[in-house]
């Protein structure tokens, strides 16, 4: 499986964007991109994913690099409940069954 | 609908004890998981089944069987407790395997063996 590389911990102000950055320099041309979140004592949930053009949805937007071996996932206007740790994994093209979690990103948000 | 549901939420073995974790979806999903969690690490997983009677190993199988006689339940049996499989256990569902769906998680079972 190709791997990610994210900060092991942020810290973002409450009511501010947070940017959430995530490396893949290994990605293949059909791994998509996605992003999970575990809440504290929760199952993880899932928030976004994508290809090659960036993405938007009700929870965050997805920024993807041109040349994908970057992706910065964007929450517009954090809010406490948005405190979680951040999974950023690679899904291959050929129906890869499993999701590889790394250690993801720690957020922190500050009132 | 109720999504992913796990039982039980909490759980206290000893060694050598076995036991079953439950899980059932009730959004008629083809694709189920198993998923430990240890302190401070992401989640590996132990199981899968890509519908009902297909079940195959994911990365950390050993000391774990699973069935899957139907769509809705994943029953994940630990056959002699050890200490070593204290952890946070969550299963998942999603449409199918595919490389775009999104996967559903249930709140986990938190097991401690003594």
């Amino acid at each position: 499986d190709a791997k990610t590389t994210q900060p092991n911990s942020m810290e973002s102000n409450e009511e501010e964007p947070v940017h959430l950055p995530c490396n893949h320099s290994t990605i293949s041309g059909t791994d998509y991109i996605h992003w999970y979140r575990q809440l504290p004592s929760q199952g993880p949930e899932y928030v976004i994913h994508g290809l090659t053009s960036n993405v938007n949805n009700r929870m965050a937007s997805l920024a993807i690099a041109e040349d994908r071996k970057s992706s910065t996932l964007i929450l517009h206007r954090a809010t406490l409940r948005d405190a979680a740790v951040y999974y950023c994994i690679l899904r291959d093209g050929f129906g890869n069954e499993k999701l590889t979690f790394g250690t993801g990103t720690r957020l922190t948000i500050i009132p | 609908n109720a999504g992913v549901t796990q039982t039980p939420k909490f759980q206290v073995l000893k060694t050598g004890q076995s036991m079953t974790l439950q899980c059932a979806q009730d959004m008629n999903h083809e694709y189920m998981s198993w998923y430990r969690q240890d302190p401070g690490m992401g989640l590996r997983l132990i199981h899968y089944s890509v519908g009902a009677g297909i079940t195959d190993q994911g990365e950390v199988p050993n000391g774990y069987n699973v069935s899957r006689s139907t769509t809705e339940d994943f029953p994940l049996r630990l056959l002699s407790a050890a200490p070593s499989q204290t952890s946070v256990y969550f299963c998942a569902s999603s449409y199918s395997s595919g490389r775009f769906d999104e996967q559903y998680f249930g709140p986990g079972t938190r097991l401690t063996v003594t």
